[in-house]
């Protein structure tokens, strides 16, 4: 149980398009969900929190207008990222939390985002 | 199917004792496996590891990988209550396209 994925798991693009990253709870509801960027090597940055319904909220430095998140239902967020430019080459991670235990959040593979 | 599973699931010790985690992976195209401590937002790394054998070390966490086992332990002696928190594994495969997570393991350290 407790399965998360990720569409696509590879994203190549060239600068200036939006690419959509899709992050589905398969087994489960999740009433929150997270989204990461993780650098190489580096921790995991939490970029923003979603709540189903709702806005969600994002870290401090992340540009909301950038990556645009929407959670609009149980089973699936989605994020955005608008008009990409290299430097937002990453490798973005999603995960998912049925809000029983908020400590507990399940993870889904990750999209390699590269921009040309 | 790649599947990564973390053993116990959730664990209670008293401060100075010493605790093993563990972590066991089937992965096709294993690249890495990475160690994370999450305690309230994002997880912090923790170890890469990619050759077997080759013990990491950073302060009295220390953390090594059996490729022939398939499987990864991380030891921390000398336990604190700061050490509590949830500690995931996930494995680099696919040619560092995808991470795979286990369901990670939690630890309380009680004073």
């Amino acid at each position: 149980g407790a399965v998360v994925s990720q569409h696509p798991s590879r994203v190549i693009c060239k600068s200036g398009t939006s690419v959509k990253i899709e992050c589905r709870s398969l087994d489960f509801q999740a009433t929150t969900m997270f989204w990461y960027r993780q650098f190489p090597k580096q921790s995991l940055m939490l970029m923003a929190t979603s709540n189903e319904g709702s806005k969600a909220t994002y870290e401090q430095g992340v540009e909301k207008d950038k990556f645009l998140i929407n959670h609009a239902s149980l089973t699936l967020s989605t994020l955005t990222v608008t008009s990409a430019h290299p430097e937002d080459s990453s490798f973005y991670i999603c995960s998912a939390s049925s809000g029983a235990r908020t400590d507990t959040q399940y993870f889904g593979p990750g999209t390699r985002l590269t921009v040309l | 199917e790649d599947k990564v599973v973390q053993s116990p699931l959730s664990l209670v010790v008293h401060e100075g004792d010493t605790v093993t985690l563990n972590c066991s992976y089937e992965v096709t195209n294993f690249r890495s496996l990475l160690w994370y401590k999450q305690e309230k937002k994002a997880p912090t790394f923790l170890f890469m590891l990619t050759s077997s054998g080759i013990e990491k070390k950073s302060g009295r966490l220390s953390s090594i990988l059996d490729k022939k086992e398939l499987s990864s332990i991380l030891n921390i002696t000398a336990t604190q209550t700061g050490d509590s928190a949830i500690y995931l594994c996930a494995v680099d495969s696919n040619s560092g396209y995808a991470l795979n997570f286990g369901k990670g393991t939690s630890l309380l350290v009680t004073p």
